[in-house]
């Protein structure tokens, strides 16, 4: 069974300072990675994914995520944080190889503050 | 990017009703759809996969008789919540799987917030 733990309900951060958004994940084989954004009764949108290649993986809006194998990690990482970033965010996995289902965290959200 | 789109965005119904959400992937096919349901700050609960061609595929505890899933086209699959109650009030999220070579996404749709009275 694959998984995906998001270990932190909400994420402050100050306008203009670097932003950390957790995710670690748990899947056999080789994983495929998605980090989307929600804002408030909007659906779900694509920031960056991770199938193979560069660990670093850089995605939309200045996001960039960093696949770290060994300690079975995909942090959302933003160099610094803009009031709109305020949102709340999904890390999601699944198995390479044919169908599998996506699994998708708990959300994290993240609040910056002005 | 993909597009995906949903309709309608917003809908208020009376118990009893049934009620239809369209799902549209506007510049890719998809053989593959999903059918989300999302409840107030909680993550997205997968409904049903709809595959185009053949019958839904749906997860453990979803009654398929009460949320039908067609999936017609390529680029077009819909949801009926049948005899709508008030506990089916939520926000509905479609998403299209784009699958090729070094990709595997799913593209989602703007969600479809629905009221039953």
């Amino acid at each position: 069974a694959q998984s995906v733990a998001q270990p932190e309900d909400q994420v402050n951060v100050a306008e203009g300072n670097p932003l950390t958004v957790k995710c670690t994940y748990s899947v056999s084989g080789n994983p495929y990675l998605f980090w989307y954004v929600q804002y408030p009764n909007r659906g779900l949108q694509f920031l960056l994914k991770y199938i193979t290649g560069d660990n670093l993986v850089k995605g939309s809006y200045g996001f960039e995520a960093e696949f770290n194998k060994s300690q079975t990690s995909f942090h959302l990482k933003k160099p610094s944080a803009l009031v709109s970033d305020s949102a709340l965010y999904f890390c999601a996995v699944k198995t390479s190889g044919g169908y599998q289902k996506v699994t998708f965290g708990t959300g994290t959200k993240l609040q910056v503050i002005p | 990017g993909a597009v995906v789109s949903q309709h309608p965005s917003r809908v208020i119904c009376k118990s009893g009703t049934s009620v239809k959400i369209e799902c549209r992937s506007l510049d890719f096919q998809a053989t593959t759809m999903f059918w989300y349901r999302q409840f107030p700050k909680q993550s997205l609960m997968l409904m049903a996969t709809s595959n185009e061609g053949s019958k839904a595929t749906y997860e453990q505890g979803v009654e398929k008789d009460k949320f039908l899933i067609n999936h017609a086209s390529l680029t077009l699959s819909t949801l009926t919540v049948t005899s709508a109650h008030p506990e089916d009030s939520s926000f509905y999220i479609c998403s299209a799987r784009r699958s090729g070579v070094l990709t595997d996404t799913q593209y989602f749709g703007p969600g479809t917030r629905l009221t039953v009275l």
